[in-house]
């Protein structure tokens, strides 16, 4: 089956510092990529709709400026947590769509200190 | 707007009992109903889905059918394993042209005792 990979699987970084995060679709090409988070116990909450070649479109209350999509190939699209806080501190997964049906990186766990 | 209801958790079973998680959904049109299946620790596997009324999705012994006059996709096993463990999320897409995205439900948290 498709295969979505994603890197780093996780990252601890100091408060302030950037992280950037990577979405790889191996064995497909992807036009679309999803960006989600997950806190703990709960659903995914999609952040980021990220289309190769175009600007992100982002949900409402995600801030564009803070977390900095970039879809540049149709096998990578990267997340980049500007100025990272402790808050910011959560589960990221990334999906591609390859056909009709979403596959699902392993997901990156970021921890602020 | 699309909505899914899953099946308030967590739900714990003894091994190799039934398992039924329900779902249902409001969507507009003819979605494709998905369940996901995330293990601990890990991101989301998918486990099965169906495209059209009346498709059934199976994997792994899980089962799901497409019920349109009940919007309905509910989960089942016949008997469950220690491994089944994990967070099942029943998910809809409104169409397959690629830049849709998903709509999930809450999530079940599923416990299997050995």
């Amino acid at each position: 089956g498709a295969v979505v990979s994603q890197h780093p699987s996780w990252v601890i970084c100091k408060s302030g510092t950037s992280v950037k995060i990577e979405c790889r679709s191996l064995d497909f090409q992807a036009t679309t990529m999803f960006w989600y988070r997950q806190f703990p116990k709960q659903s995914l909450m999609l952040m980021a709709t990220s289309n190769e070649g175009s600007k992100a479109t982002y949900e409402q209350g995600v801030e564009k400026d803070k977390f900095l999509i970039n879809h540049a190939s149709l096998t990578l699209s990267t997340l980049t947590v500007t100025s990272a806080h402790p808050e910011d501190s959560s589960f990221y997964i990334c999906s591609a769509t390859g056909g009709e049906t979403q596959y699902f990186g392993p997901g990156t766990r970021l921890l602020v200190l | 707007g699309n909505s899914v209801t899953q099946m308030e958790g967590p739900v714990t079973l003894s091994e190799e009992a039934f398992l039924t998680i329900n779902c249902t959904y409001t969507a507009t049109g003819y979605p494709s109903l998905f369940w996901y299946v995330q293990y601990p620790g890990e991101g989301l596997q998918l486990l099965l889905k169906a495209t059209k009324a009346d498709d059934k999705g199976s994997n792994k012994g899980f089962e799901a059918t497409y019920r349109k006059e009940t919007t309905s996709f509910h989960l089942e096993k016949g008997s469950v394993q220690v491994s089944d463990s994990a967070v099942y999320f029943c998910a809809l897409i409104r169409s397959n042209f690629g830049n849709e995205k998903l709509t999930f439900g809450t999530g079940t948290r599923l416990t299997i005792i050995p």
